[in-house]
């Protein structure tokens, strides 16, 4: 049974740094990897989908990789901000339809 | 503006009272799920649906019912429920099949069953 794992569980860090944030799924037969953000008491936006066959995805600051065979995936935010404060999810979609979701980073940026 | 909606957003009810949650999408998806939200368990899967009457169980779908009569719409039944269904729910739509496309989600209905 798939399960994905994320690490670290939470995140502090001063306004400014790159940082990154790592994702492990334990079965490599997926469709796609997605990353997710969920801000408290709303709803998930998707931030990155890296198809199977891709290695990197590329949206603004943000670049997720994934690494299907060694069951990777790492999402690197670049010049860190307040605004990015949030819980980031890593989902995997396998052969059954459903995205099995990690629990989550929560990030913490301070000015 | 594409977007997926779900009302009630918050609800207070009590054991065995049915309920429905509803769950609407503007983007014509075929492909649309339920999932819920617990500390400690992360998201979870209940229901999903390939397509108009096409219908499937998740990983968790003990104590729900879902329809899906219409291509935009997918609504979740309690018939009883119980206070482990106190959650926060989240409906999901994508375009096709879902392992190819986004995943599009609503705001969540946050449920409390006394």
């Amino acid at each position: 049974k798939q399960e994905v794992t994320q690490i670290p569980a939470a995140l502090s860090v001063p306004e400014g740094e790159n940082l990154v944030l790592n994702c492990s799924f334990t079965d490599s037969a997926i469709y796609n990897l997605q990353w997710f953000r969920q801000d408290p008491g709303k709803g998930l936006t998707s931030l990155l989908l890296i198809q199977s066959s891709q290695r990197e995805q590329t949206s603004g600051r943000l670049n997720a990789s994934l690494d299907k065979s060694s069951g990777r995936s790492t999402l690197y935010i670049a010049a860190s901000q307040p605004g990015d404060s949030a819980t980031y999810l890593c989902a995997v979609m396998g052969a059954i339809t459903a995205l099995i979701f990690g629990k989550g980073t929560t990030l913490s940026v301070s000015s | 503006e594409a977007q997926v909606t779900q009302n009630p957003r918050y609800l207070i009810t009590v054991t065995g009272k049915k309920l429905t949650v509803t769950c609407s999408q503007n983007m014509n998806h075929e492909y649309m799920s339920w999932y819920r939200q617990d500390p400690g368990l992360g998201l979870r899967q209940i229901y999903y649906s390939m397509n108009v009457e096409v219908t499937d169980k998740g990983d968790v779908p003990e104590g729900y019912k879902v329809s899906r009569k219409e291509k935009r719409n997918f609504p979740l039944i309690l018939e009883s429920p119980s206070p482990n269904q106190t959650s926060l729910y989240f409906c999901a739509s994508s375009p096709r099949l879902a392992g190819q496309e986004t995943q599009y989600f609503g705001p969540g209905t946050r449920l409390l069953v006394l």
